[in-house]
């Protein structure tokens, strides 16, 4: 089946910093990758939708510079959270979609925790 | 506006009893697709059972079926003979043929199952 891996699986950094966490496709070519972000027994939020080769489209109430996203190449895209703060901390995962139907699923990566400190 | 509602509390289960779990949805888009996912504590979401708007018959997976009721907006999931492992967060999810692809999750649904 199609596998997304997500790295890392977990990242403490500190207030200040950026934190990259990429999203690939390992067995299949993903025109659209989606990065969710998930709050504690929430559901998950639509942050953005990546295009390979375009520029990202970001949800509303999303920061684009705070956020960003790039999805150079059709099995990864990244997500850099640019300055975290304390209140960044959240879990990530992404998305992505092959090039098959509208009823293939969107296969999930295992997300990345971040706690900022 | 909500597009995908879940409002049912946590939830216990008995071993090898059957559980539904509801899930209602708002669109104007004749064209769309359903889906479930389950949520381990673990984090990862995992595909469950997915129907079409136009699909004729309920959709099944295993232990998994859904019931769709297209003109009350409804598409709940019927979990069979639940085991142990089936406790987790289920999130139900629209894609309308509108919407460039992206999923909208409802708030999601707690299962524990008991022995």
């Amino acid at each position: 089946g199609a596998v997304v891996s997500q790295h890392p699986s977990w990242v403490i950094c500190k207030s200040g910093t950026s934190v990259k966490i990429e999203c690939r496709s390992l067995d299949f070519q993903a025109t659209t990758m989606f990065w969710y972000r998930q709050f504690p027994k929430q559901s998950l939020m639509l942050m953005a939708t990546s295009n390979e080769g375009s520029k990202a489209t970001y949800e509303q109430g999303v920061e684009k510079d705070k956020f960003l996203i790039n999805h150079a190449s059709l099995t990864l895209s990244t997500l850099t959270v640019t300055s975290a703060h304390p209140e960044d901390s959240s879990f990530y995962i992404c998305s992505a979609k092959g090039m098959t139907g509208g009823r293939s699923p969107l296969h999930f990566g295992n997300g990345t925790r971040l706690t900022v400190t | 506006a909500q597009k995908i509602t879940q409002t049912q509390p946590g939830m216990f289960v008995q071993e090898k009893e059957a559980v539904t779990l509801d899930c209602t949805y708002d669109t104007s888009d004749p064209s769309y697709g359903l889906f479930w996912y389950k949520q381990p504590s673990s984090g990862e979401m995992i595909f469950l059972i997915y129907q079409g708007s136009y699909d004729q018959q309920n959709a099944t997976e295993g232990r998994y079926s859904l019931n769709f009721q297209k003109a009350r907006k409804s598409a709940n999931l019927v979990i069979s003979a639940s085991q142990l492992g089936d406790s987790a967060m289920y999130f139900c999810a629209m894609r309308e043929s509108s919407g460039n692809n992206r999923l909208a999750f409802g708030k999601g649904n707690q299962v524990v199952v008991i022995p």
